[in-house]
């Protein structure tokens, strides 16, 4: 089945330790998103990558930064992580810009100690 | 600024009971609407996409309904089951391809 897929689906890390998130697809679609979600709360995008091409958006603090090697593969690093990073990160993607539905893996659970 | 809200934030009903899910944005200038469901803990899964031309979609015991003049859409879930406990967020597409999240209805389906 195609579908998108995050490792890992929990992660610890240290106060200050750099960590990385992996989010791959099968859905060779050429959009690929990544959000923040805590508790309760509705998901926040950080950026996403239309092909290449990177989009930050205007509030995702320098902290976080993304790789997007090729089609299927996309990362997210935290450079420093505090303990606000602490959330749910979901990885998203969708056909193209125009087509807005969205396919989510299950996310990876951020803890910082 | 377009804001997408989910009253009520929590909604337990007992199993078997139709119910509705509310969801209101304050720009009725949308390209279409989501609704999603999150279990504890997971990740999204897309359940209705409502396009702006479009006043209601169904898929089995679900159906989404848009009313954009009004700026509202409802998630009715027929003859409930435990099952269907988790949490629904609905999200409207706007003019920049991104997606406006409500911050969702957590329900309970009590057997």
């Amino acid at each position: 089945d195609a579908m998108v897929i995050q490792n890992p689906r929990y992660q610890v890390t240290q106060f200050g330790k750099p960590v990385t998130l992996s989010c791959s697809q099968t859905l060779n679609h050429n959009v690929m998103y990544w959000y923040q979600q805590k508790s309760s709360q509705a998901p926040k995008l950080l950026f996403h990558y239309y092909d290449k091409d990177f989009n930050n958006e205007a509030d995702t603090p320098d902290n976080f930064q993304s790789r997007r090697p090729n089609t299927s593969f996309c990362f997210l690093d935290i450079r420093s992580p505090g303990l606000g990073d602490a959330a749910m990160y979901l990885c998203a993607t969708s056909r193209d810009m125009a087509s807005y539905e969205q396919y989510f893996g299950p996310g990876t659970r951020l803890t910082v100690t | 600024k377009q804001e997408v809200t989910q009253i009520p934030a929590a909604l337990s009903v007992p199993e078997g009971e139709n119910l509705v899910l509310n969801c209101s944005f304050t720009d009725s200038a949308i390209y279409n609407l989501q609704w999603f469901r999150q279990d504890p803990g997971k990740g999204l899964t897309s359940l209705l996409l409502i396009q702006s031309s479009q006043r209601e979609q169904t898929s089995g015991r679900l159906n989404a309904s848009l009313d954009k003049s009004s700026g509202r859409s409802t998630l009715y879930i027929a003859a409930s089951q435990p099952g269907d406990s988790a949490t629904y967020l609905c999200a409207v597409g706007d003019s920049n391809y991104q997606l406006i999240w409500g911050a969702g209805t957590k329900l309970i389906i009590k057997p």
